[in-house]
């Protein structure tokens, strides 16, 4: 089942400007990721923010975590065209012991139209 | 150069065959997965495994098998029961349960 939503499913934006793109999971959660998948490819992990913590960063992008409304937030600030990919949340929980599953949602597809 | 290594990267597979799709990882990571992609979908879990010899299943294992002998190496078949086979399949590993995932870059297996 999936436990990640992305809003919206399609975003295509100006280069330089910001992208924004949103996640909401359903169950309690152990950590929170994002990754970019450009087409055909394997997905690369961008980031990783813990249940304990509320917002993070890395270079261009800005990850929020609000875990009494479920819900994520990627920024991309100052996009560029090779920032065109689909980007995906995925939620680790504990499934039992020490075995944790990562679950995705059906991603958002940015485009970055020079 | 460390990194998970999926082959082949194009599989077809005629009706009531089994294949084996290969993932291999040199990251010393214990936890491997399998995930399958549809077009415009996201990922769905098939089987994980935490440990070497040990593995459980995701959310849509039935017609498919794996097997962990090595902690290097899980290889995912796609049995003739698995009655929509032609997806993209995607192995991925990770070392620790606060650490992201390192993923290959896919086998795309058609039915013909």
């Amino acid at each position: 089942s999936q436990q990640g939503e992305e809003d919206p499913q399609a975003l295509s934006i100006q280069e330089g400007e910001n992208a924004t793109m949103n996640c909401s999971y359903k169950t309690s959660i152990n950590n929170l990721q994002w990754y970019r998948q450009n087409s055909g490819r394997g997905l690369v992990h961008l980031i990783l923010i813990r249940s304990n913590e509320r917002e993070k960063h890395s270079g261009r992008l800005r990850v929020t975590l609000d875990t009494s409304k479920k819900s994520s937030s990627l920024l991309i600030t100052a996009s560029r065209a090779a920032d065109t990919a689909s980007y995906f949340c995925a939620t680790v929980q504990n499934s039992g012991g020490s075995n944790y599953k990562l679950t995705f949602g059906k991603g958002t597809l940015l485009t970055v139209n020079p | 150069d460390g990194g998970i290594t999926q082959s082949p990267k194009y599989l077809f597979r005629k009706e009531g065959q089994n294949v084996t799709l290969s993932c291999e990882q040199n990251l010393n990571h214990d936890a491997m997965y399998w995930y399958r992609q549809d077009p415009g979908q996201g990922l769905r879990l098939i089987y994980y495994s935490q440990i070497v010899n040990d593995f459980q299943k995701g959310d849509i294992a039935e017609g498919y098998s794996v097997s962990r002998e090595k902690k290097e190496s899980f290889p995912l078949t796609v049995t003739s029961a698995q009655k929509n086979p032609t997806a993209f399949y995607l192995c991925a590993s990770r070392s620790g349960a606060g650490y992201g995932y390192t993923f290959g870059s896919g086998t795309r297996l058609t039915v013909v």
